[in-house]
């Protein structure tokens, strides 16, 4: 069984940067694209951004300037920083497997909520 | 980028009604790469539908799908109660990746 837990801060100071990191289980990393979306508190789903197995990355045009995507296959992981974060980051922060028969997301993690706070 | 319009903004139907909720895009989806979620409070979404019509493992086979180009439809033949959520769409037609901003099911 495939799963995605991610982990990282709860609460980050304005201006800082955002770290997160996805632990994929049941599965290798080097297959797929893994992606990280987020949703502001009561307010829809944005796809922030995806990294392929070969570490190509695709990211939001409207975060692009701030985000950076990487993948560390020895460990199975995924990670996303976000920099200059504003209160308009706040948002449960989700990763998520894509599969690239149909570009669909099969399996996402539970989320973690990220608060931008000083 | 695709703009997805999903409409209505909230659904009101009883427990046995049909639902029928719609997704419309703002130019083609190229492949039908279109994808149907259902998202419960504090919970992540959950995958119902790929590729504009397949039924992913598990869902039961109330939930159907259909469209193609811009026009697409998430159906649910008879509601049970564990129906009443939020639905939002999908697409990989073009990058980015966008969603639906989401059709609130709730029951009358």
């Amino acid at each position: 069984q495939v799963q995605l837990q991610e982990s990282g801060p709860g609460l980050v100071k304005p201006s800082e940067t955002l770290p997160l990191t996805c632990t994929v289980s049941g599965d290798s990393i080097t297959n797929y694209y893994w992606s990280w979306i987020r949703q502001s508190p009561g307010k829809g789903l944005e796809w922030v951004g995806h990294i392929i197995y070969n570490g190509n990355t695709y990211y939001n045009p409207s975060l692009m300037s701030r985000v950076t995507m990487l993948l560390d296959t020895s460990k199975n992981q995924f990670s996303l920083k976000l920099s200059s974060v504003t209160a308009a980051d706040t948002a449960v922060y989700y990763c998520a497997r894509m599969r690239s028969t149909w570009y669909h997301y099969d399996y996402w993690g539970q989320g973690t909520l990220v608060t931008v706070s000083s | 980028e695709i703009v997805l319009t999903q409409s209505p903004g909230t659904l009101s139907l009883y427990p046995g009604e049909r639902a029928t909720l719609s997704c419309r895009a703002s130019q083609g989806v190229s492949g039908s790469y279109l994808a149907w979620y259902q998202q419960k409070p504090g919970q992540a979404p959950r995958l119902l539908i790929y590729g504009a019509s397949k039924r992913a493992t598990g869902i039961p086979d109330r939930f159907s799908g259909s469209g193609s180009g811009t026009d697409f439809t998430l159906t649910i033949s008879r509601l049970e109660p564990e129906d009443f959520a939020v639905y939002y769409c999908q697409q990989f037609g073009s990058s980015p990746v966008t969603f639906g901003h989401g059709t609130r099911l709730e029951i009358k």
